[in-house]
């Protein structure tokens, strides 16, 4: 049971360029969310996903989109990074939006150069 | 925007000192929680509170939910190096579906 994992854990970015951070939870946890966090600002809401076929936007949505590939996996795409979006992301998971307990994954590194 | 205001910032402390942190808002939250992130780690959960004027704890963590439901309280008793880290508070309103609303985070360091 590996709990929230994440991938990759680091990588750079130049502007422009896009990519996929990767999250799975072998929980069987319905909802799965999204944040980023950065210096001084706590953690902020991307994007989430109540239950399996559907998303929403969180707090700063801007600049990325999210697809709810089955109840296992809920990815996080950008597709033109900027510098703006330099950030550690967080992908968590519970097992119903009135659950208390977010699990959290180890967080990917990026940096938009 | 950011609707939770978490205090202080940081705090430098000697092994054996209490410490306390709070939260404020000032619209209601319904479910209050506090988390704890290691570096290099995501936030894992330490203590949830559910109605107004809850306290509780867990071991030497004490939290409490404000009775106006737009405070909360964080208090470590006797703190060792292992409290380290960043300690967040989380809010959640009914309204808001199952989306929480995350402090600035009070970064602690502890001094053997």
């Amino acid at each position: 049971n590996a709990g929230v994992t994440q991938t990759p854990k680091f990588q750079v970015l130049k502007t422009g360029q896009s990519m996929t951070l990767q999250c799975a939870q072998d929980m069987n946890h319905n909802s799965m969310y999204w944040y980023r966090q950065d210096p001084g600002m706590g953690l902020r809401l991307i994007y989430y996903s109540a239950s399996e076929g559907t998303t929403d936007k969180g707090e700063v949505p801007n600049g990325y989109n999210v697809s709810r590939l089955n109840k296992r996996e809920f990815s996080l795409r950008l597709e033109s990074a900027a510098p703006s979006q330099t950030s550690v992301y967080f992908c968590a998971s519970r097992r119903s939006p009135h659950t208390d307990t977010q699990y959290f994954g180890p967080g990917t590194r990026l940096t938009v150069l | 925007g950011q609707q939770l205001n978490q205090s202080p910032q940081s705090m430098f402390i000697q092994e054996g000192e209490d410490v306390s942190m709070n939260c404020t808002s000032s619209s209601i939250f319904n479910t209050w929680l506090w988390y704890k992130q290691e570096p290099g780690e995501g936030p894992v959960l330490l203590i949830a509170l559910y109605k107004a004027g809850e306290l509780t704890s867990n071991g030497r963590l004490t939290a409490q939910f404000g009775i106006t439901r737009k405070d909360s309280f964080l208090n470590i008793s006797a703190s060792i190096p292992s409290d380290v880290g960043i300690y967040f508070c989380a809010g959640q309103k009914e309204t808001s579906g199952s989306r929480l609303t995350f402090g600035e985070g009070t970064q602690l360091t502890v001094n053997p």
